[in-house]
């Protein structure tokens, strides 16, 4: 069976800090891969998405990036924090259109 | 382009009592529709899942939702709300025939369920 993995669970993070979040995605290949951020009230907002390997679409202008170095990971990054990235991202992934997007657990993420 | 909209962001209902969580949707094709739970500080989980095989979509939990093409809806119910269904409800869709698995969502219902 397929099982998707976020970490880590929580962060803490000052002003300015860089940032790593990793995706990886178990029992599956050639996964297309999402990563949403969710903000008190706003409701999920997709960031990035990938179709396979080094292919990364970003659906808003913001200070992160994201990376998919290998098939069955995806990174989400940021060399300055902002207050403003504050939230809980979460990874998802799905095998192709039309198909249920399976959620992993989830990073807090606290900017201060 | 595809979109969602989800009438009342916070529904409260009485334990034993009928849940009835709104979802409307645009799309210029037919479409694929979801909806997820999430329970605080966890990730989404699917509740039931539309791709035209039938209009009446039973899913977990005792949730069941009716897909109404000529009101672009796709309500989500529960005969008899228990403690546990306290949550937030997500809508989406996708849209059928794209090559991407790209899903579009509402901005969530949060359930209140009352002893």
């Amino acid at each position: 069976s397929q099982t998707i993995h976020q970490w880590p669970a929580t962060l803490v993070q000052p002003v300015g800090s860089p940032l790593s979040l990793e995706c990886t995605v178990e029992g599956t290949s050639n996964p297309n891969l999402y990563w949403y951020r969710q903000a008190a009230g706003r409701g999920l907002q997709l960031l990035f998405y990938s179709v396979g390997i080094g292919q990364i679409s970003s659906e808003v202008p913001q200070n992160l990036s994201a990376s998919r170095p290998q098939d069955r990971q995806f990174i989400l990054s940021s060399k300055k924090l902002l207050l403003s990235d504050s939230g809980f991202y979460l990874c998802a992934w799905n095998p192709g259109a039309g198909e249920t997007q399976y959620f992993g657990p989830g990073t807090r993420l606290l900017v201060l | 382009a595809q979109s969602v909209t989800q009438l009342g962001s916070h529904v409260s209902v009485s334990e034993g009592a009928l849940v009835l969580l709104r979802c409307n949707y645009s799309s210029s094709v037919p479409p694929y529709l979801f909806w997820y739970v999430q329970y605080p500080n966890q990730g989404l989980q699917l509740l039931l899942k539309y791709t035209s095989a039938a209009t009446l979509v039973k899913g977990i939990n005792g949730f069941e939702a009716e897909f109404k093409k000529s009101e672009t809806s796709f309500h989500l119910t529960k005969p008899s709300a228990h403690m546990s269904d306290a949550a937030e409800y997500f809508c989406a869709v996708s849209e059928g025939g794209s090559t991407l698995g790209r899903l579009y969502f509402g901005r969530g219902t949060q359930l209140t369920v009352w002893p």
